[in-house]
């Protein structure tokens, strides 16, 4: 069964650094998504993308953070300069069919960033 | 202000036990309704997508309700197994914004 994979599993960064982080969704999915968790809170919506274009963020994407799909397959989010609330495990998911909220998303097994 | 709520936040089980839990959502403008099993170091797993009131779903041993209008969905496990020790997460949509609620962390003993 296709997956989402998301590299790297964990990201060590320094304060103020600039990191990417990368997802290959399924491959004829239609939408992708950037959720996080910080250790012991919930999981909360980043950005979702659509058609090459940002369909929603959350009052925590703010202008340290963008993504991109640069070739088609890879999805990548950038944090521009990183902080140290940062610290999470970044999800990439993604849904076949443009009636999202009726859809499964599908999952990556995440990227653990770590800010010193 | 979306607000999804589980209880309980944990659960210890022996193996063998039946068990369930229960998610809490605004019962206004409801779209779906998500379950999701994350086990430690994977990814979480979608388990059911509930749309109509007075929805049951099952897979396995596990099943969930679903009551729009007061705005709870129920997750049951039946004769729980070690393997089923993982964090349940629920998550409502509303306009195709999904929130997910804190989750139950179920632990199972042998």
């Amino acid at each position: 069964e296709p997956e989402v994979t998301q590299t790297p599993s964990h990201q060590v960064t320094q304060m103020g650094q600039e990191v990417i982080l990368r997802c290959v969704p399924i491959s004829n999915h239609l939408y992708f998504y950037w959720y996080r968790q910080i250790l012991g809170q919930k999981v909360e919506f980043l950005v979702s993308f659509y058609n090459n274009e940002i369909s929603e963020k959350s009052e925590i994407f703010d202008d340290q953070f963008s993504v991109e799909r640069p070739d088609g397959s890879n999805f990548t989010l950038k944090i521009r300069s990183t902080k140290l609330e940062d610290s999470a495990m970044y999800f990439c998911a993604s849904v076949p069919t443009v009636d999202r909220g009726n859809s499964p998303l599908h999952f990556g097994n995440g990227t653990r960033l770590t800010v010193t | 202000i979306l607000n999804v709520e589980q209880s309980p936040q944990s659960l210890h089980v022996q193996e063998g036990d039946s068990t369930n839990f229960t998610c809490s959502f605004p019962s206004s403008n409801f779209y779906a309704l998500h379950w999701y099993r994350w086990e430690t170091a994977k990814s979480p797993e979608a388990l059911f997508v509930m749309t109509l009131n007075g929805d049951e779903k099952k897979k396995g041993r596990i099943s969930a309700t679903l009551n729009t209008k007061e705005g709870y969905s129920y997750l049951y496990i039946k004769g729980s197994q070690p393997e089923d020790s993982a964090t349940y997460l629920c998550a409502f949509t509303i306009n195709n914004d999904m929130r997910f609620g804190a989750g139950t962390r179920l632990t199972v003993k042998p």
